[in-house]
């Protein structure tokens, strides 16, 4: 069975400096990665995802993420954190074989100005 | 373009009655899908719809849930004899696409609706 793990239960960065959400995951086999942003009182917004191909994905808003086969990771990135970036972010795995998709708990992210 | 909507955005109901909770799709995505979020968790995938077939209802927590897709298209997720557990953030999402198929990584990701807010009292 798939899961998904995030550390971190809240991520505190300064405005302008690079940010990292961590996530890792455990699939039987092939996986797809996801990664969505909520914000209060909003629906979950895709930000970008890991299929096949190249490692680097890159997403909206300036975030990217690395996928890294042999860490089973899919961390989320971004260079310069905004203060509008501040939002709760979950990372979500499938097995390609299978349909089910599962979330991790989530990482609050807080962006300081 | 229309996102994915459900109906209603808010139901209270008391212990032991029936709730309908509706999804209705983005036009032309053929898998559908419900999660349940309680507070401070990640979204708990409950079934997925590939067209009008249930192909995964793993996560469905017991028979008193039940959904249908009869056209392929709108989505009721159905809560027979309501307990105060089974309070939450019903979502519903769709994807162009569910199991892979080759030549494109388009279409996987998933459109999720404002989700339903259940409350039983």
């Amino acid at each position: 069975a798939q899961s998904v793990a995030q550390p971190e239960d809240q991520v505190n960065v300064a405005e302008g400096n690079p940010l990292t959400v961590k996530c890792t995951y455990s699939v039987s086999g092939n996986p797809y990665l996801f990664w969505y942003v909520q914000y209060p009182n909003r629906g979950l917004q895709f930000l970008l995802k890991y299929i096949t191909g190249d490692n680097l994905v890159k997403g909206s808003y300036g975030f990217e993420a690395e996928f890294n086969k042999s860490q089973t990771s899919f961390h989320l990135k971004k260079p310069s954190a905004l203060v509008s970036d501040s939002a709760l972010y979950f990372c979500a795995v499938r097995d390609a074989r299978d349909d089910k998709i599962i979330f991790g708990k989530g990482t609050r992210l807080h962006i300081l100005p | 373009g229309a996102g994915v909507s459900q109906t209603p955005s808010n139901k209270v109901t008391e212990k032991g009655k029936y709730v309908e909770l509706r999804c209705d799709p983005i036009s032309g995505h053929t898998a559908l899908y419900w999660y349940r979020q309680s507070l401070g968790q990640g979204p708990e995938f409950l079934i997925y719809f590939q067209g009008t077939g249930a192909a995964d209802d793993s996560g469905l927590p017991n028979d008193r849930f039940f959904a249908v897709r009869p056209e392929g298209s709108v989505s009721t997720l159905k809560i027979q004899r309501t307990e105060r557990g089974d309070s939450a953030v019903y979502l519903c999402a769709s994807s162009l696409k569910g199991r892979w198929t080759s030549g494109s990584t388009l279409g996987y990701e998933q459109y999720f609706g404002p989700g339903t807010r259940l409350t039983v009292t």
